[in-house]
């Protein structure tokens, strides 16, 4: 089984960072994903990790550890419309158990 | 269609009734995934379908609840005997299988139910 755990909420002011944490436990393992999720959306794909380090994209950076089974997003410069739902999800490993599952999701809320 | 396409946006219904939620993927997407989301929770794995695999399952609450593939086109989630305890938004994922764009799923706007 899989098991994904983040903080529900957090709190960050306009201009600074921030860094979202995301701890999994799987039987195997074959990627990790961020999505952004404003309020009344649907989810977009923010970004993927399968090999060990820091992916940047602009703003947004996501680290995976597979060792220690621990990501973290990072958003820097912060803007208001970064206020939303950060998803973590776990892909499977094997024709029987490659499916995405998520994590509760962390809510961001962004201070002017 | 350029996007995931779902039907309908919302739907009430009374408790006790059937109803039946269609997802319409990316056309050529072999991966179509069926999640739940209840207000201000995470997203709750349902059923996954991969070409012509056998569908996984095992996120189904209840034998209430099923879905259908028609081959690597429309699928219908399908509720029976809705409880109050169902009403959530249902969210359709689909993903092509192969290179890069696989780890990306692209999610339908969902379907908001609404149990009476």
């Amino acid at each position: 089984g899989q098991n994904i755990d983040q903080p529900t909420e957090m709190t960050a002011t306009e201009g600074a960072i921030v860094q979202i944490n995301c701890t999994y436990q799987t039987s195997g393992f074959n990627g990790l994903f961020w999505y952004q999720q404003h309020a009344g959306e649907a989810p977009t794909f923010l970004s993927y990790n399968v090999l060990d380090g820091l992916e940047e994209k602009g703003r947004f950076s996501s680290f995976l550890s597979r060792s220690k089974g621990y990501s973290y997003l990072l958003l820097k410069e912060l803007q208001m419309k970064d206020s939303a739902s950060y998803l973590c999800a776990v892909r499977g490993l094997g024709n029987r158990d490659d499916k995405i599952i998520f994590g509760k999701g962390t809510r961001l809320h962004i201070l002017p | 269609g350029a996007g995931v396409s779902q039907s309908p946006s919302n739907k009430v219904t009374e408790k006790g009734k059937d109803v039946e939620l269609r997802c319409d993927p990316i056309s050529g997407h072999t991966a179509l995934y069926w999640y739940r989301q209840r207000l201000g929770q995470g997203l709750e794995f349902l059923i996954y379908f991969q070409g012509n695999s056998a569908p996984d399952k095992s996120g189904l609450p209840s034998d209430r609840f099923s879905a259908e593939r028609t081959g690597e086109s429309v699928s219908t989630l399908t509720i029976q005997r809705t409880q109050q305890e169902d009403s959530a938004v249902y969210l359709c994922a689909s993903s092509s299988a192969e290179g890069a764009a696989k780890n990306i799923q692209y999610f339908g706007a969902g379907t908001r139910l609404s149990v009476l």
